[in-house]
């Protein structure tokens, strides 16, 4: 199966930018990596996704490099809303299955 | 345009009892998958339903089971509750593509207490 590691927790101060790792081995050759955040009793938000090399959206940034072993979730200039738990998602090689990773857990303070 | 919606969004039962929980995916949407996600982990992905079949499967026993209706909406049920079944329960949607870039969007979830 997919085994996925993620930083537990991160500290940031208003207007930093963030990058948060998500290793990962045995993911699916052909699918992409998916980022999510979520907020206490709520469903995880979409944040971006990607295959390999770097993709960029109105919020965030994402690299991968090209063994796809990790990817990195690049938050810029961060906010006190940003403070929530973030996740990577990825397909396992084998059985197909959606493994989500253990989630990093940001705290940004003013 | 509508979200994932999610029903209930809160539940208590006892142990030994049955659940249904329901969700109805993103319009556009062809294809659902429930997680479980307990208090303080990531979510964990249960299986995923697709042209009223299920399609792949997580790690979980048979108790959990699930179906697609016409409408692509879905049922999770779990039978002969555990204690350890308590958690929020998150429905996905997505539409199925022929590429790896099929986007999951979540709902809001419902939070299940076995008591």
């Amino acid at each position: 199966l997919a085994k996925t590691t993620q930083p537990i927790s991160m500290d940031s101060y208003e207007g930093q930018e963030v990058n948060i790792t998500c290793s990962h081995n045995n993911i699916a050759t052909n699918d992409y990596i998916t980022w999510y955040q979520q907020f206490p009793s709520q469903g995880p938000r979409f944040i971006i996704q990607g295959y390999k090399t770097k993709v960029t959206n109105e919020v965030a940034s994402l690299f991968i490099p090209a063994d796809r072993k990790s990817s990195t979730l690049s938050l810029p200039r961060v906010s006190l809303s940003d403070t929530a738990v973030y996740y990577c998602l990825v397909r396992d090689t084998g059985r197909r299955a959606l493994t989500f990773g253990s989630g990093t857990r940001l705290q940004v303070q003013p | 345009d509508a979200g994932v919606t999610q029903s209930p969004t809160h539940l208590i039962k006892t142990r030994g009892q049955q659940v249904t929980l329901r969700c109805s995916p993103k319009s556009g949407h062809d294809t659902v998958s429930w997680y479980q996600q307990a208090l303080g982990q990531g979510p964990q992905f249960i299986f995923q339903y697709y042209e009223e079949e299920e399609r792949q499967r997580g790690n979980f026993p048979d108790r959990f089971s699930g179906h697609q209706f016409p409408n692509y909406s879905s049922e999770l049920n779990v039978n002969a509750l555990l204690l350890g079944d308590s958690a929020l329960y998150l429905c996905a949607s997505s539409l199925r593509t022929s590429g790896p870039d099929e986007t999951q969007y979540f709902g809001p979830g419902t939070r299940l207490l076995v008591l």
